[in-house]
């Protein structure tokens, strides 16, 4: 089975400030989906990004961008220029190429400090 | 509809009652998938529908869980004689599901159920 791991429950950055939130999975599939969701305080999910296996090049959404390491199993999500309306929480998703539901991190706390 | 939508957004039971939770899902998506998401945890998976078929329940915890979608659209998932470990906001996704690999998911606001 699928896991994917967060090993930060919390992380704070400083508006304006560029800040990266880690996530590893495991999996013996070759080709799968990666997902990075926020879910703010009133707790709707929105996608942030995403990013598929068999691409080398690493998905950017304005802000957002993740440095996707295929070997490593590694899939981090940078936030550059960090606003106040960042400040939620952050899952990190997987999702095989032949199944349908996703499998969810932990999630990290992100705080967004003044 | 705009998105998905939920509810009730909060409900209340006592253990042993029986709960109904509500999903409608956006105007046209074939797949529903419904989540539990325990407190300060990653949701869950717990059952999957393309269109009124329930093809994946794998993540159901107990018998004590139903969820249908006799239309292929509105979907309700239950939980009979609710026990306190049920107690968890409950996350309801659409996706369009077409024959795209990519189908983002849509999430609902969740029903926080509180079991006393």
């Amino acid at each position: 089975a699928q896991t994917v791991t967060q090993s930060q429950p919390e992380m704070s950055v400083q508006e304006a400030e560029t800040v990266t939130l880690s996530c590893t999975y495991d999996t013996s599939e070759s080709d799968y989906y990666l997902f990075w969701y926020k879910q703010p305080p009133s707790r709707q999910m929105i996608l942030v990004i995403r990013q598929e296996a068999y691409k080398q090049q690493n998905a950017t959404e304005n802000r957002f961008s993740v440095n996707f390491q295929k070997a490593a199993k590694s899939f981090s999500l940078k936030i550059s220029d960090s606003q106040l309306g960042d400040a939620a929480m952050y899952f990190c998703a997987y999702r095989g190429y032949y199944g349908q539901n996703f499998v969810f991190g932990p999630g990290t706390r992100l705080s967004v400090l003044p | 509809g705009a998105g998905v939508s939920q509810s009730p957004r909060y409900k209340v039971a006592k253990r042993g009652q029986d709960v109904a939770l509500r999903c409608d899902p956006i105007s046209g998506h074939v797949s529903l998938f419904w989540y539990q998401q325990a407190l300060g945890q990653g949701p869950e998976f717990l059952t999957y529908f393309q269109n009124e078929a329930q093809l994946d329940k794998s993540g159901l915890p107990s018998d004590r869980f139903f969820a249908e979608r006799p239309e292929g659209s509105v979907s309700t998932l239950k939980i009979q004689r609710t026990q306190q470990e049920d107690s968890a906001v409950y996350l309801c996704a659409s996706s369009l599901d077409t024959s795209g690999r990519w189908d983002t998911q849509y999430f609902g606001p969740g029903t926080r159920l509180t079991v006393l």
